[in-house]
């Protein structure tokens, strides 16, 4: 039971147009939402977080948003740069501990 | 500021094998979490800790796998024995009473 989804395996955007990651999930208890960046041959980095109780979430060049109603949630790079190219995953918690459920993690690449 | 360590980075062993993954969390740390990416299930959680004390042992696959936190700056996690399909990166990772989760490099282990 896949309770954190990320549909696209990969995407691929030109060099300072938008990149948008897409999460969905299914456990209306989850009420905290990370994203984390991942390059090769390292752990996973956090890079953003958003609280159930607000729709976004912003910090520099990402953007979180937040649809709680629609069980879902994006990423917004802007501008893409070819060094964002990395593993995003998106990680669901709820308040009741600390235990992460991850997506399965979608593959950016950021041509130059 | 030291993140969290983990040894070794790479690990080489035979089948049936006793393999010991080791990690130190980021010093005031309270949670220590395993995790484990593979190719086909992506990251799951094997077990985690609060204040020394595992919590959910629920993604341990089986009796093989087990975990040990002596003390609030050491972990390890333990196979034994080791079988091919236990090849995979295996992440240490740590929170201070929040959600915000933070990794080790990983250890990439590779049963023959």
């Amino acid at each position: 039971d896949q309770q954190v989804k990320q549909n696209s395996p990969s995407l691929s955007v030109q060099e300072g147009r938008i990149s948008i990651l897409n999460c969905d999930y299914t456990n209306s208890m989850f009420d905290y939402f990370l994203w984390y960046k991942k390059y090769p041959a390292e752990g996973p980095t956090f890079l953003i977080s958003i609280s159930s109780i607000k729709d976004k979430n912003e910090d520099g060049r990402f953007t979180v948003f937040l649809n709680k109603s629609a069980k879902h949630l994006s990423l917004h790079i802007v501008p893409s740069q070819p060094g964002d190219s990395a593993v995003y995953f998106c990680a669901a918690a709820e308040t009741s501990g600390s235990r992460l459920t991850f997506g399965e993690g979608t593959q950016l690449t950021v041509n130059p | 500021d030291a993140g969290v360590i983990q040894s070794p980075r790479h690990e080489v062993t035979e089948m049936g094998q006793e393999v010991t993954l080791r990690c130190k969390p980021i010093s005031g740390h309270d949670y220590l979490f395993w995790y484990r990416q593979t190719m086909m299930r992506g990251l799951e959680l094997l077990i985690y800790f609060n204040n020394n004390v595992p919590i959910d042992d629920s993604g341990m696959p089986e009796d093989r796998f087990s975990a040990k936190m002596p003390n609030a700056s050491f972990s390890t996690l333990k196979i034994q024995p080791s079988e091919p399909r236990d090849s995979a990166v295996y992440f240490c990772a740590s929170s201070l009473s929040g959600n915000t989760i933070y990794f080790g490099e990983g250890s990439w282990l590779t049963v023959v």
